[in-house]
Parts: C-alpha cells; sequence; structure tokens
C-alpha cells in the first residue's frame, strides 16, 4: 500500500524568505500524482501545485515550485518571498492512475511565518 | 464557478445526540468525498459517490455514520448516536474525472 510521509510537523521562516516543505512516498506504480494542498487556520483546502510522475519537469506556480525526485520518492514544496499569508498547514499527497482517483495524504507541516 | 458549498460551519452537540451535515458540489462533478480531519491529522476518507453510487465506503462506521447522494448532485452525512471521538472539521470535496479535488470550507463539529 502506498503511504506519504511529511516528517516535518511544523517549520517557520522569516517574511519574504524562502523555505522548503519536505514529502516522501511509498509506492511500486510507476504512473501517479502527487499534490500539495494549503489548509489556512479555519479556512478551505486548496490546491497549491500537482506533478504527474511521467513528467520530468518540475511543476512551478509562481512563488510556489516543487523539486520531484522519482527515484528517490521525494516531492519537497519550495516556497520563495514567504509571505504572511502563506502561513497554513501543508499537506502532501499522492494519487494514484485508476484509484478512483483517491487521495493518500500525508499528516502535514505547519507552516509559520514570522514577520 | 461557485465552488463546494457546506452547511453548517460550526455545529455542537451533546453525545448520543444525532447530526446531520449537507454537501453541494461543483456544478457537473460527479465524484463527490466525505473526509473527516482531527485536529493536527490529515484528512480520512469516509466515503467516495460517483453520481448517486457509492464506490468506496470501507472506512465509514456504518453503525453510526450514514450518507446518502440522492439525485448525484448534493449530499448529506449523518451521525447517530455521536460519541466524543467524531468531534472533528467534516470536509466535502467534489472532482470531475481525473481532475483535483476541490473542496469545501467543512463543518467543525464538536461533541460535548
Amino acid at each position: 500500500a502506498q503511504t506519504v510521509t511529511q516528517s516535518q510537523p511544523e517549520m517557520s521562516v522569516q517574511e519574504a524568505e524562502t523555505v522548503t516543505l519536505s514529502c516522501t512516498y511509498d509506492t511500486s506504480e510507476s504512473d501517479y500524482y502527487l499534490f500539495w494542498y494549503k489548509q489556512p487556520p479555519s479556512r478551505q483546502m486548496i490546491l497549491v501545485i500537482r506533478q504527474e510522475a511521467y513528467k520530468q519537469q518540475n511543476a512551478t506556480e509562481n512563488r510556489f515550485s516543487v523539486n520531484f525526485q522519482k527515484a528517490a520518492k521525494s516531492f519537497s514544496l519550495k516556497i520563495s518571498d514567504s509571505q504572511l499569508g502563506d502561513a497554513a498547514m501543508y499537506f502532501c499527497a499522492y494519487r494514484s492512475e485508476g484509484s478512483n482517483y483517491q487521495l493518500i495524504w500525508g499528516a502535514g507541516t505547519k507552516l509559520i511565518i514570522k514577520p | 464557478e461557485a465552488g463546494v458549498a457546506q452547511s453548517p460551519r460550526y455545529k455542537i452537540i451533546e453525545k448520543r445526540q444525532s447530526v446531520a451535515f449537507w454537501c453541494n458540489p461543483i456544478s457537473g462533478h460527479a465524484t463527490l468525498y466525505w473526509y473527516q480531519q482531527i485536529l493536527g491529522q490529515g484528512p480520512k476518507l469516509l466515503i467516495q459517490f460517483q453520481n448517486n453510487g457509492v464506490v468506496d465506503d470501507s472506512q465509514l462506521p456504518k453503525d453510526r455514520f450514514s450518507a446518502e447522494r440522492l439525485k448525484g448532485v448534493d449530499s448529506t452525512l449523518k451521525i447517530q448516536p455521536a460519541k466524543l471521538e467524531d468531534s472533528a472539521v467534516y470536509l466535502c470535496a467534489s472532482s470531475s474525472g481525473n481532475q483535483p479535488q476541490h473542496f469545501g470550507d467543512g463543518t467543525r463539529l464538536s461533541i460535548l
């Protein structure tokens, strides 16, 4: 069975600096998707970025980018120029191809932004 | 487009009482998910619907939880009777095909 591990329960970063959140996963599949979701306090879970495993190029969305290392089964999220609004829980999630599209979730990393 | 709508946002009940949550997915999204999220943890899938059929309810505690999606659009999740350990945020999400899931604001349930 697939598993997702986020080894950092909490991270903090100074505003305007860069922070990297770690995520590793375990799978025997070759085709899958990986996601980072953001959940601000008492607010909606929103998709930050996604990566298809067959794509070698790392996904980017404005200040958010990933470092996808398929062989190492690693999927880290880099947030550049951190802003106060980035403070949230960040969840890494895995989805098999043809798994009824169900997500397997990590435990989350709480990101604190210091002004 | 309108997002996933959930109500109520907050609910406080005493143990052994019953409670119901409502979810209206994004228009056209055939797949609907209910999750339970305990504080400090990732979401746990309770049940997945494809249109009005159940795809997976293997983690739904069927002795007390029930869910339906009668017309393949909105859905209700019910707990009867509630236990203290049911205190959590209940998230509804929807998706279309292999596109990512979109989430509602959730319902925060507190059991006294």
